[in-house]
């Protein structure tokens, strides 16, 4: 089956840097995306992977592992502004669709 | 502001009603996909059009509806609504149609449909 794994929430303190994983099992691999969603509002995209290493904008940025099956997305600086859900999706070679991750609710706290 | 923009905004009505949900895409975006989001819930993709056409579907129920206009412009149709209905519905378009890998979705700001 095809599945995305990311924490269901995460706290990190203003100023700080956070970490939010994100394993999968999909089949095949065409690419791994980053969303950040506030909440009730839209998704908005923030990061696109689709070759190993470390992709840097600004105080995103997001590494991806193809053998590993894992990615990352790491936020340095943290403002109450980037509290927000942030949403995992890859897109298999089979069908070219996204398969979403059911994302990572962040809290900042002063 | 991703330059998708869906109508209305927000929706009420009751149970067994019809609604349609409509959406523009960015200029030159042939892809048209809509999702379900309930309360603290994931994104549900529902249906994918390009270029006018069905091109993939996901968990969209047989009450519910959808198409792509000539002119680009896509429709979601709900009918004989339930209270579980009660959603955000997104619609997204991007470029082509899943195809290079970094075809990009760009989103609506959502319809808030409330089903009483």
């Amino acid at each position: 089956g095809q599945n995305i794994d990311q924490p269901t929430e995460m706290t990190a303190t203003e100023g700080a840097i956070v970490q939010i994983n994100c394993t999968y099992q999909t089949s095949g691999f065409n690419g791994l995306f980053w969303y950040q969603q506030h909440a009730g509002e839209a998704p908005t995209f923030l990061s696109y992977n689709v070759l190993d290493g470390l992709e840097e904008k600004g105080r995103f940025s997001s590494f991806l592992s193809r053998s590993k099956g894992y990615s990352y997305l790491l936020l340095k600086e943290l403002q109450m502004k980037d509290s927000a859900s942030y949403l995992c999706a890859v897109r298999s070679d089979s069908n070219y669709q996204l398969i979403w991750g059911a994302g990572t609710k962040l809290i900042i706290k002063p | 502001d991703s330059g998708v923009t869906q109508t209305p905004k927000h929706l009420i009505t009751a149970t067994g009603q019809r609604v349609t949900l409509r959406c523009s895409p960015r200029s030159g975006d042939l892809s048209v996909y809509w999702y379900q989001q309930s309360l603290d819930q994931g994104l549900q993709f529902l249906i994918q059009y390009y270029n006018g056409e069905e091109r993939a579907k996901g968990n969209i129920l047989e009450r519910f509806s959808a198409q792509q206009f000539p002119d680009l412009h896509s429709e979601l149709n709900l009918s004989s609504l339930e209270l579980g209905d009660s959603a955000l519905y997104f619609c997204a378009s991007s470029v082509e149609e899943g195809r290079p890998s970094t075809d990009t979705q760009y989103f609506g700001p959502g319809t808030r449909l409330t089903v009483l």
